[in-house]
């Protein structure tokens, strides 16, 4: 399967410790976003990054959250100090650089809970 | 900042049934997108529209983008049960983040 993949699938922490997933994207796009979607709504964005570049941040990106994409291949999502409002799927999506980028491929998510 | 507001915000049809659902924002997009999402699974994409005035079809789906550029709407002809999900539409200006509406939950009843 060569979608985009992020791990783990589902993570419940304690309030106050730290979380960090993973993302693989699709091998050949150079873009990699981070959304976040609570129950019955639509994602919201994050984060992307361009190759390695982190580009944009969303303002719902406290300091307490950091993201990562070293090589311009795989992406890492921390959480630190995790609250119970951090309980949400954080998905991952990937797209072309050019021609078609606004065509993002997600991930299946990672469902975290903090209690 | 910019919202997209989808409607209705949820349906029950007849299997068989065709089944229309819309977007609408205050603010120009240059590009519309429809997602599919199942429960516990990221969106899956449906179809992408770049041009105004374009009317695209995947199957038993088809999309158009609005003229004005502030709304876009997806049919789905003939239903069958595996149609059931929640669908989104989301849209982008330029180059980086898709702004999501809230998401039409489709049930349908064979």
């Amino acid at each position: 399967d060569t979608g985009v993949s992020q791990d783990p699938r589902h993570k419940i922490t304690k309030r106050g410790q730290n979380v960090t997933f993973r993302c693989d994207p699709i091998s050949e796009h150079n873009r990699l976003y981070w959304y976040r979607q609570t129950l019955g709504q639509g994602p919201e964005f994050l984060t992307y990054f361009q190759n390695e570049a982190q580009l944009e941040k969303s303002r719902l990106l406290s300091d307490r959250f950091s993201a990562e994409r070293p090589k311009g291949s795989f992406s890492t999502l921390e959480i630190q100090r995790t609250e119970q409002g951090d309980s949400a799927m954080y998905l991952c999506a990937s797209s072309l650089l050019q021609g078609k980028e606004a065509e993002a491929f997600f991930g299946q998510g990672t469902r975290l809970t903090v209690v | 900042g910019q919202q997209l507001n989808q409607s209705p915000q949820s349906m029950f049809i007849q299997e068989g049934e065709d089944v229309s659902m819309n977007c609408t924002s205050s603010s120009i997009f240059n590009t519309w997108l429809w997602y599919k999402q199942d429960p516990g699974e990221g969106p899956v994409l449906l179809i992408a529209l770049y041009k105004a005035g374009e009317l695209t079809s995947n199957g038993r789906l088809t999309a158009q983008f609005g003229i004005t550029r502030k709304d876009s709407f997806l049919n789905i002809s003939a239903s069958i049960p595996s149609d059931v999900g929640i669908y989104f539409c989301a849209g982008q200006v330029s180059g980086s983040r898709l702004t999501f509406g809230e998401g039409t939950q489709l049930t349908v009843n064979p």
